[in-house]
């Protein structure tokens, strides 16, 4: 079983949309989590931190749901310029390690 | 403050050949991941340095995978002889030797090989 899980999509949404993506990891003593968002042909880059309490940055929002071993992006009013790879990274308690999903493919379309 | 630089950004290859890849972490970064990431996948470690030690490699191919980082700052990986299915972007990231959400991971913008 892989560590993260992510739903590869596509997702093609309309500008202005609400957005979420979920991604599931499987090691229960994870403790950090992050999103990444790596454009076509480009690096992975952080896009933020997942904080057990959940955060929010601008449009964006990142919650954990540790019962149920998932996080969450959300995006609001998207923007063609969103249109990327969003990855979920896990890091668990034994070392420095960060395990990625797949990635989820957003395009935001006109 | 300079990011990951790694070098060549394309390397082209016939199969059978050898290729080398290079990477400067961020300064004061002391752990150093080079990962493989291949089309519609995340990219998935190869190995993990902290200083000079390799203390995760059970992901490199090293009957033909090769790296080092010799004074626990800049890093090589190898591969030799290169096969067809080699052919990915190679990823070079660092971070503080402590992780935690203010010492997340930074990638430099990757090697991408293609053998031929």
């Amino acid at each position: 079983r892989k560590e993260v899980e992510q739903d590869p999509g596509p997702f093609n949404v309309p500008e202005g949309a609400t957005v979420a993506f979920n991604c599931t990891y499987s090691n229960s003593a994870s403790q950090s989590f992050f999103w990444y968002r790596q454009d076509c042909r480009k690096e992975p880059k952080l896009l933020m931190s997942v904080y057990s309490s959940g955060n929010e940055d601008g449009r964006f929002t990142a919650q954990l749901n540790r019962a149920s071993q998932y996080i969450s992006l959300l995006i609001r009013d998207s923007k063609l310029s969103d249109s990327a790879t969003y990855l979920c990274v896990s890091n668990p308690d034994t070392g420095n390690q960060f395990y990625f999903g797949t990635g989820t493919s957003l395009t935001v379309i006109p | 403050e300079a990011g990951v630089v790694q070098s060549p950004r394309y390397k082209i290859i016939e199969k059978k050949q050898p290729v080398a890849f290079w990477c400067n972490p961020i300064s004061g970064h002391n752990t150093l991941y080079w990962y493989r990431q291949n089309l519609g996948q995340g990219p998935e470690l190869l190995i993990r340095y902290e200083n000079e030690e390799a203390v995760d490699d059970s992901q490199l191919p090293k009957d033909r995978f090769s790296a080092e980082r010799l004074k626990g700052v800049d890093s090589t990986l190898k591969i030799q002889p290169a096969e067809l299915g080699d052919s990915a972007v190679y990823l070079c990231a660092s971070s503080l030797a402590a992780v935690s959400y203010n010492s997340p991971l930074h990638f430099g913008n990757g090697t991408r090989l293609t053998v031929t």
